[in-house]
Formats: structure tokens, C-alpha cells, sequence
């Protein structure tokens, strides 16, 4: 069974600091992921899918299916980037997208 | 992104009562989508709707629930017996197609059961 694993329920950085989110999925097809992000008292938006390899909001992640990673990544944190981030591993036969536990991130001055 | 709004934001009911969660898709889209979240836990898969029809549920989606799309608008989520557990946020999403295909979510409703 499909699974996604975010090991840090929070991560706290400095503004200005580097910024890794942790994904680890498990699935035995062809993955396809995402990462969704979730500001405070708004919806679950689209951030990233691995398929676009583009760069939003200065956000990065390279699926790694060595490692069956999907580490989101920024190089230097802003406060505007303090979030829920969720990541989702969508399966196209079962159509549906299985999310990770999601990871807090904090970014403080 | 196109929008998806639910209603209500709210909805406190008590154990046992009927509830109709509401989600409107502004633009079309074939595929419609509950999820729901716990406080404190992941988001969850429910259901997948398409063309008038479940198209995959989860475990979690038993008797007690159902949807509809009645007049091709609205995309419903009714639980006929709420129960404790039910409490969650509930969030309706969409997507063009099943494949290669981002879903867009709604604001969510937030679900009280007393």
C-alpha cells in the first residue's frame, strides 16, 4: 500500500536560513508527487508537483527514487513561508492522493 | 486556481443528526473529491466522483455516507448519523481528470459533533 512519511512535525528556522521539509514515500508504481502548503485559515493550495521540476515561491524538490525522497527545499527561508506543507503521492490509477502527516514550518527574525 | 467553495464553514450538529456538507466548483471539472482531517492528524482520502458516480472510496466511507451531484452543480457529502468521530474538517476538491491532474481544494467545512 501507498504510503508518505514527513518525519518533523515542526521545523524552526531563522529568515535566512536554509529550509529542508523531509518526504519519504512508499508505492510500488510510478509516483507522481506533490507538495501542498496550507497558510494560516486558508485552503490547501498546489505548490509544487515533481513532473513540472519548476521552481515556486523559490521552493524546490527533486524526486529521488533511489531514496524514494521528495525533499521540498528553499534556500533562504522568508517569514511569509510559515506554513503547514503537506506532502501527497497521487496514484493515478486509484485517483485519489494519499498525504503525508504534514510538517510545520516556523520562520522566525 | 480555479475556486471551490464549501458550505458551511461551520457546522455544529449533535450525535445522531443528519448533515449535507455542500461544495460548488466554479469552473468544470470532471473529478470531485472529499477528503477529511482530523484535528491533530493527516489529511484523508474519502471519496472520488465521477460522472455521477463513486469511482473509489476508502474504508472510512462506509454506509453512513453518501454523495450526490444532484443538479449538476453542487457536489454533496451527507453523513446520516453523525457520530463523535465524525468531527473533522471536511474538504472538497476537484481535478480535471484522475491522471496528470492536480486537485484544487476548497476552504473546507469544520465539522462539530456534540
Amino acid at each position: 500500500a501507498q504510503r508518505v512519511t514527513q518525519p518533523e512535525k515542526l521545523l524552526s528556522v531563522f529568515k535566512g536560513a536554509p529550509v529542508e521539509l523531509k518526504c519519504n514515500y512508499s508505492y510500488s508504481g510510478s509516483p507522481e508527487l506533490f507538495w501542498y502548503v496550507q497558510y494560516s485559515r486558508q485552503r490547501l493550495q498546489l505548490l509544487l508537483r515533481h513532473i513540472s521540476r519548476e521552481s515556486i515561491k523559490g521552493f524546490t524538490a527533486d524526486l529521488n527514487k533511489g531514496e524514494t525522497s521528495f525533499h521540498l527545499k528553499k534556500p533562504f527561508a522568508q517569514e511569509e513561508d510559515s506554513a503547514m506543507y503537506y506532502c501527497a503521492l497521487f496514484t493515478g490509477t486509484a485517483s485519489k492522493l494519499t498525504f503525508g502527516t504534514g510538517t510545520r514550518l516556523q520562520v522566525t527574525l | 486556481e480555479p475556486e471551490v467553495t464549501q458550505t458551511p464553514s461551520h457546522q455544529v450538529t449533535q450525535m445522531g443528526q443528519e448533515v449535507i456538507l455542500r461544495c460548488v466548483p466554479i469552473s468544470n471539472h470532471l473529478y470531485f473529491y472529499w477528503y477529511r482531517q482530523i484535528l491533530g492528524q493527516k489529511v484523508e482520502f474519502l471519496v472520488s466522483f465521477y460522472n455521477n458516480e463513486i469511482s473509489e472510496k476508502s474504508e472510512i466511507f462506509d454506509d453512513q455516507f453518501s454523495v450526490e451531484r444532484p443538479d449538476g452543480s453542487n457536489f454533496t457529502l451527507k453523513i446520516r448519523s453523525t457520530k463523535l468521530e465524525d468531527s473533522a474538517m471536511y474538504f472538497c476538491a476537484i481535478s480535471r481528470d484522475s491522471y496528470n491532474s492536480p486537485l484544487h481544494f476548497g476552504n473546507g467545512t469544520r465539522l462539530t459533533v456534540t
